[in-house]
């Protein structure tokens, strides 16, 4: 069962643009949702994160927004850059169950030059 | 600051074989996670600590996996015999206390076994 979908396995886009990352989760009792970017060969790294008492989080050229009836967030990068390019996961916590992150498949991003 | 410190960096065993791996969390943390990240999927818990105790090892295969955290600092996370389907990525995490959520990734050890 998976909890949190991440239905897009791969994406490309043009420098300068803008690059959305979906995700879906189904389980109504995640209260915190984080995204974590990984670079080939290396552990992946705290991005942006986002409690489920708000509806978005901005840090520079991210924004998390989370849609909760939905039960849906995304990423947005703006604008993106070719440094961005790496695998992106979307995580959820669960709110009795302190500390354990369920991820997402993750998002191969490509941005081109 | 020293991150989360992971070894092997890579490791190749035939199958039936043991192999370890192990972790050196960045100074301070009580939290400790393993987790294993198979080809195209997210990582999956296998296994929480805070300090010295296993607080979450409810996905850990205890018939062939084993792991400790002897005083609460480094870890290591054993399999006795391996598998074929073992073959993936083991990733250690830490973070500062319990429920804090922004867990902190070593580079993770890449196992294939043969």
């Amino acid at each position: 069962d998976q909890q949190v979908k991440q239905n897009s396995p791969s994406l490309s886009v043009q420098e300068g643009r803008i690059s959305i990352l979906n995700c879906d989760y189904t389980n109504s009792m995640f209260d915190y949702f984080l995204w974590y970017k990984k670079y080939p060969a290396e552990g992946p790294t705290f991005l942006i994160s986002i409690s489920s008492i708000k509806d978005k989080n901005e840090d520079g050229r991210f924004t998390v927004f989370l849609n909760k009836s939905a039960k849906h967030l995304s990423l947005h990068i703006v604008p993106s850059q070719p440094g961005d390019s790496a695998v992106y996961f979307c995580a959820a916590r669960r709110l009795s169950n302190t500390g354990k992150l369920i991820f997402g498949q993750g998002t191969t991003l490509q941005v081109k030059p | 600051e020293a991150g989360v410190v992971q070894s092997p960096r890579y490791k190749i065993i035939e199958k039936k074989q043991p192999v370890a791996f192990w972790c050196n969390p960045i100074s301070g943390h009580n939290t400790l996670y393993w987790y294993r990240q198979n080809l195209g999927q997210g990582p999956e818990l296998l296994i929480r600590y805070e300090n010295e105790e296993a607080v979450d090892d409810s996905q850990l295969p205890k018939d062939r996996f084993s792991a400790e955290r002897l005083k609460g600092v480094d870890s290591t996370l054993k399999i006795q015999p391996a598998e074929l389907g073992d073959s993936a990525v083991y990733l250690c995490a830490s973070s500062l206390v319990r429920g804090q959520t922004e867990a902190f990734f070593g580079q993770g050890t890449r196992l294939t076994v043969v």
